[in-house]
């Protein structure tokens, strides 16, 4: 079973562009959203987290929007950047009554900025 | 402070030889978790320590493998018997008790031949 849906599994977007990646979660009790980027050969990376209790998120060019009655959140990276190309993974993680905390990956986007 | 630090970056062995691996995790976190990452998947969790108390195991976390974490510092994680299907990233991941916020390693890339 398969608690986080991210698609699409590959994006390619021109440099200035904006790279938009969706995620949909099953589990209700989810309630910490973070976004990881992964270079190859490395560890992911935390970009970006939100909790549910907003809509939406900004740090710098990346943005996360959120809709819990939908159970959908997405990342939007602004004015796309080659250095931007790499895998961008959601994940999701229960954030309370004792939780271990332990992360729902997504499968992954792989996101290519064409100078 | 470094970040998470993880030991070896790269394992090539054999089918049926056991392998270990460290992992050294930010000095003031007191979870540590491992994770495994296929190609082209995300990472799936294997277990997670709370300070030396290991506190929850993946079924993915067949009776060959065993991780450790002694004195609440680092840990290990031990495959015995190594198989083809253990060729993967081997993540290890920190994190303050009270905070959903994981910090990862570099990663272990095992490949058994």
């Amino acid at each position: 079973q398969q608690q986080v849906k991210q698609s699409p599994q590959s994006l390619i977007v021109q440099k200035g562009g904006i790279s938009i990646i969706n995620c949909a979660y099953e589990n209700t009790a989810f309630d910490y959203f973070p976004w990881y980027q992964q270079f190859p050969g490395k560890g992911p990376a935390l970009l970006i987290a939100i909790r549910p209790d907003v809509s939406e998120k900004k740090e710098g060019r990346f943005t996360i929007s959120f809709n819990k009655s939908a159970k959908q959140f997405s990342l939007h990276i602004m004015d796309s950047q080659p250095g931007d190309s790499a895998t961008y993974f959601c994940a999701a993680t229960q954030n309370s009554g004792g939780s271990n905390y332990k992360l729902t990956f997504g499968k992954g986007t792989l996101l290519t900025v064409n100078p | 402070d470094t970040g998470v630090s993880q030991d070896p970056r790269h394992k090539i062995t054999k089918r049926g030889q056991n392998v270990t691996f460290r992992c050294d995790p930010i000095s003031e976190h007191n979870r540590l978790y491992w994770y495994r990452q296929t190609l082209g998947q995300g990472p799936e969790f294997l277990t997670y320590f709370q300070n030396e108390a290991q506190l929850e195991k993946s079924r993915l976390l067949s009776d060959r493998f065993s991780a450790e974490r002694p004195k609440g510092s680092f840990s290990t994680l031990e495959i015995q018997r190594t198989e083809q299907g253990d060729s993967a990233m081997y993540l290890c991941a920190s994190s303050l008790e009270d905070s959903p916020r994981a910090f990862f390693g570099q990663g272990t890339r095992l490949t058994v031949v």
